[in-house]
């Protein structure tokens, strides 16, 4: 849905440097999910985030992944010191509320490639 | 944690045929929404079910919500090749905080 803005589309990085991936969610909407989509899958939770917060961050790998939402500005999903493995379209959806009926809008994704 | 499986894995038909796709589930979901997704997309989503036996049509396209709530189809009548894509059904994990994802159908409808 273009009201979800994510960027870069595409990103690719060599291995051992930082991705940063960005999202601004629709107007309104302060709650913000990511999502990890390897190649003919389904989609991943990785982390829920509200306004300042992180709510359910239980998909997202211990170590070298970090997501945060500020007060102003867009959320970040960081991964440093990216490996191959990393490679995967990533998606960011926003709400009005948590999920239960509501309907979440998704961003275009960004496609990262480790190379 | 609450999975649901998707089934074909892959499907291609030629236009004007009909099909049928499955989303199952051993666990109860509050609520089971469709999206639709192409290529260098993200997901758009196409209907949420909400009640036991439910059925909702949207154009060509008949969802159905199980009597139990843990399972899913999607009927689309006369397929065209506009309705290629990537089919995926998801559902509130129990905590509602995360909204868990089959892994999908892809559909190709061949003219």
């Amino acid at each position: 849905n273009a009201g979800v803005m994510q960027n870069p589309r595409h990103l690719v990085r060599r291995r051992g440097q930082e991705a940063r991936l960005r999202c601004s969610p629709m107007k309104g909407h302060s709650h913000v999910y990511w999502y990890r989509q390897l190649p003919e899958e389904g989609l991943k939770f990785m982390v829920y985030l509200q306004k300042e917060n992180i709510i359910d961050e239980s998909g997202m790998p211990k170590e070298r992944f970090s997501a945060e939402f500020p007060k102003e500005g867009p959320s970040i999903l960081r991964i440093q010191q990216v490996v191959r493995g990393d490679s995967a379209a990533y998606f960011c959806a926003s709400s009005p509320t948590g999920w239960g009926n509501t309907e979440a809008f998704f961003g275009q994704g960004t496609r990262l490639t480790v190379v | 944690t609450q999975l649901l499986e998707q089934s074909p894995q892959f499907l291609s038909i030629q236009e004007g045929e009909n099909l049928t796709v499955y989303c199952n589930s051993s666990s109860v979901f509050s609520s089971l929404q469709w999206y639709r997704q192409e290529p260098g997309e993200g997901p758009v989503l196409l209907v949420t079910v909400v009640t036991g036996g439910e059925v909702k049509k949207l154009k060509r396209l008949t969802f159905q919500f199980g009597d139990a709530r843990k399972d899913s189809s999607l009927h689309i009548t006369a397929a065209q090749p506009g309705d290629t894509g990537l089919y995926l059904c998801a559902g509130p994990s129990g905590s509602a905080r995360q909204l868990t994802f089959g892994s999908g159908t892809q559909l190709t409808v061949l003219p």
